[in-house]
């Protein structure tokens, strides 16, 4: 049974930097794709990007040049980094493992709020 | 983006009845068209890829069809743990998208 599990800052002040880990247990982070999705209170869901094992990524271009992704597989651990955040990014943040066709585990989901 | 629409956005049924959600794509996404349920305070859980693969352990009152743009996913013999909200999601290109999702309420 494949197990996500997300950790870090639950409050982050505004233009501070919101930083997130993701450790996979049960299986090993060098295959698949790992992902980030999120949503805000009573709203749907947002991908924000995803990163393979190699290093490589894809981010949402609503997104992009605020977030960066990095992967450490020693660990079986990746992680997200949101800069400059605003109110608008105070969400429940997922890390999920992709496949083709969608995400089939995902964590319990962490909730951020942006706030001074 | 390819935007993903689902309708309706709320339906209200009772226990027993059969539920049908659709989700329509901007573009033709092939099969890469994903179900997923979602209850209050849990994250979303798979229940269809490839549009009509059951994910394993997923009960088969829950069906799924289309290509291209169209998609449908059916509840049979709705049930108490089925109430909450489903979303569909396409893998076909980035950013991969969800639906706004459709909430199935008690009746």
């Amino acid at each position: 049974q494949v197990q996500l599990q997300e950790s870090g800052p639950g409050l982050v002040k505004p233009s501070e930097t919101l930083s997130l880990t993701c450790t996979v247990s049960s299986d090993s982070i060098n295959t698949y794709y790992w992902s980030w999705i999120r949503q805000p209170a009573g709203q749907g869901l947002e991908w924000i990007g995803r990163i393979y094992t190699s290093g490589s990524t894809d981010y949402n271009p609503s997104l992009t040049g605020r977030v960066t992704m990095s992967v450490a597989t020693s660990k079986n651990q990746f992680s997200l980094n949101v800069y400059s955040v605003t109110a608008a990014d105070t969400a429940v943040y997922y890390c999920a493992r992709g496949f083709t066709y969608g995400f089939d585990y995902w964590g319990q989901g962490i909730l951020v709020t942006v706030s001074s | 983006d390819s935007p993903m629409t689902q309708s309706p956005s709320s339906v209200s049924a009772s226990v027993g009845d059969r539920v049908t959600i659709s989700c329509r794509a901007s573009q033709d996404i092939s099969r890469y068209l994903a179900w997923y349920h979602q209850k209050p305070g849990n994250a979303p859980k798979l229940l269809i890829f490839a549009a009509s693969t059951l994910q394993t352990g997923v009960s088969p009152r829950f069906s799924g069809s289309g290509s291209g743009t169209d998609f449908t996913l059916i509840i049979d013999n709705l049930q108490p743990e089925d109430f909450g909200t489903y979303y569909c999601q396409q893998s076909n290109s980035f950013p991969r998208t969800f639906g706004q999702g459709t909430s199935v309420e008690v009746k």
